[in-house]
C-alpha cells in the first residue's frame, strides 16, 4: 500500500542540525512532487518546503529558508529534510506528505517525526 | 503574503449539517483543498480542488468556493467526523503552500 514513513527525529541543542528522512513505498516515488509540513504540539499545521518531483526545484518557508534544505534521491524512494542552526521554535512534528499528480493536494501523509530543540 | 482565516471551532449536533469556512483573498480564484486531523494521527485529504472528493471519503463530505470564502460542508454529522479541519491552497505569487489556522469542529 501507498506508504511515507518518517525517522530521524530526536531531541537536539539550538544551533545544531538534524537530518530527517521520509522512506517511501507502494507508488512511484520519482513522479511526484514532495513536500514537509509541520506542527508544534498544540498548533496548527505549518508548511515547510516543497521539492519537484525530479529534485530540479524547491521552495521553502520564510521561517526556515536559509537553514532548510530538501531534497530527495528517487534511487532510494527516500526524501530528506536538512535542519541547520535549529531554534526552539523548530519544535514540531514533522510530517512528509506526498503531492497528487494533476492538482496541489496532499493526498499521503506521513505520520511524522517529533524534533524537539531544548538545551 | 497570502493568508487564510478559519473560525477555531464549530459546533453541531448530530445528524445536522456543518459548515465550516476558510477566507482568503479571491480565494475562489485558487483550488482549495481541505484535510480532516483527529488527535495524534497524520491529516487525510477530505476534498481536493475546491469540490472533489478522493475516493474512501463519504459523500457526505463536499467543498464550494466562490469569492473570498471556500466552504466545506459535512451533512448528517457523526461523532466520528470530530476533528480539526485545515484548508489550503498554492500561492503561486510566492510559490509558498498556505494552510489555514484550522477549525475544530465539535459534536454535541
Amino acid at each position: 500500500q501507498v506508504q511515507l514513513v518518517e525517522s530521524g527525529g530526536g531531541v537536539v541543542q539550538p544551533g545544531r542540525s538534524l537530518r530527517l528522512s521520509c522512506a517511501a513505498s507502494g507508488f512511484t516515488f520519482s513522479s511526484h512532487a514532495m513536500h514537509w509540513v509541520r506542527q508544534a504540539p498544540g498548533k496548527g499545521l505549518q508548511w515547510v518546503a516543497v521539492i519537484s518531483h525530479d529534485g530540479n526545484n524547491d521552495y521553502y518557508a520564510d521561517s526556515v529558508k536559509g537553514r532548510f534544505t530538501i531534497s530527495r534521491d528517487n534511487s532510494e524512494n527516500t526524501l530528506y529534510l536538512q535542519m541547520k542552526s535549529l531554534r526552539a521554535e523548530d519544535t514540531a512534528v514533522y510530517h512528509c506528505a506526498k503531492r497528487t499528480l494533476y492538482t496541489e493536494a496532499l493526498d499521503v501523509w506521513g505520520q511524522g517525526t517529533m524534533v524537539t530543540v531544548s538545551s | 503574503s497570502y493568508w487564510l482565516t478559519q473560525p477555531p471551532s464549530v459546533s453541531v449536533a448530530p445528524g445536522q449539517t456543518a459548515s465550516l469556512t476558510c477566507g482568503g483573498n479571491n480565494v475562489g480564484g485558487k483550488s482549495v483543498h481541505w484535510y480532516q486531523q483527529k488527535p495524534g494521527q497524520a491529516p487525510v485529504l477530505v476534498i481536493y480542488d475546491d469540490s472533489g472528493r478522493p475516493s474512501g471519503i463519504p459523500e457526505r463530505f463536499s467543498g464550494s468556493n466562490s469569492g473570498n470564502t471556500a466552504t466545506l460542508t459535512i451533512s448528517r454529522v457523526e461523532a466520528g467526523d470530530e476533528a480539526d479541519y485545515y484548508c489550503h491552497v498554492w500561492d503561486s505569487v510566492s510559490d509558498h503552500v498556505v494552510f489555514g489556522g484550522g477549525t475544530k469542529l465539535t459534536v454535541l
